[in-house]
């Protein structure tokens, strides 16, 4: 089996810094993507990467940027933090597009003081 | 409006008892998704349902496209099934999974 591992766990930044979070899966999995969740509210889609170095904007792309540089990994920047995205961010994969089967981390809790 | 509206919000279980979750969408899909989530936890997939009928355990999923709603039925519930249940509409390929505000199921402690 594999594993997502996201880094790191709890994140606290000022606002208006430049805040990245890390997300490494061992499937070898093509897809990868980069969720937020509010309190009581769904996932919606801030990234998603098909394959090594390809980026492709979700409904919540702006104030952040992505980078796929390896098959493993993708990162998320929040390039200017504010107190109204306080959420956990959560990295997902999948084998294809098609993903009958997501699998994702364990989240990263940003605060923003 | 929103795509998918999930009911109830929150939910309280005494052990043994059954329950059943429902996501209602209003457009068309490719599938239906149920995920759960431990609180501080990751999302797991419990069911990917197109259409039909699926059961895995104590927990079955039914999703009727003409009805526009999908449902998932916990039987004989226990304490480890606390946490939050995610429905996710899947209308194309999974960047497209459009989530439901999850329903928090909490355990009726004695």
């Amino acid at each position: 089996g594999g594993i997502i591992t996201q880094t790191p766990k709890f994140l606290i930044g000022q606002e208006g810094q430049k805040l990245t979070l890390k997300c490494q899966q061992n499937f070898n999995h093509d897809t990868m993507y980069w969720y937020r969740q509010d309190s009581g509210k769904g996932l919606r889609l801030i990234y998603y990467s098909i394959t090594e170095n390809d980026l492709q904007k979700g409904d919540l792309s702006e104030g952040y940027d992505a980078s796929r540089e390896k098959k493993s990994s993708f990162s998320l920047t929040v390039t200017s933090a504010q107190k109204n995205e306080m959420a956990v961010f959560l990295c997902a994969s999948s084998i294809d597009r098609a993903a009958e089967t997501l699998y994702f981390g364990s989240g990263t809790r940003l605060t923003v003081l | 409006g929103q795509q998918v509206q999930q009911s109830p919000a929150s939910l309280v279980l005494q052990e043994g008892e059954n329950a059943e979750l429902q996501c209602n969408f209003s457009t068309s899909l490719n599938s239906m998704q149920w995920f759960y989530q431990r609180p501080g936890g990751s999302l797991v997939s419990l069911f990917y349902n197109p259409s039909g009928t699926k059961h895995s355990g104590r927990l079955t999923s039914t999703t009727v496209i003409k009805e526009r709603r999908s449902s998932l039925h916990i039987s004989s519930s226990q304490t480890t099934d606390s946490g939050t249940y995610l429905c996710a509409l899947v209308t194309g390929f999974a960047s497209a999974l459009t989530f439901g505000s999850g329903t928090k199921v909490i355990p009726c402690l004695p």
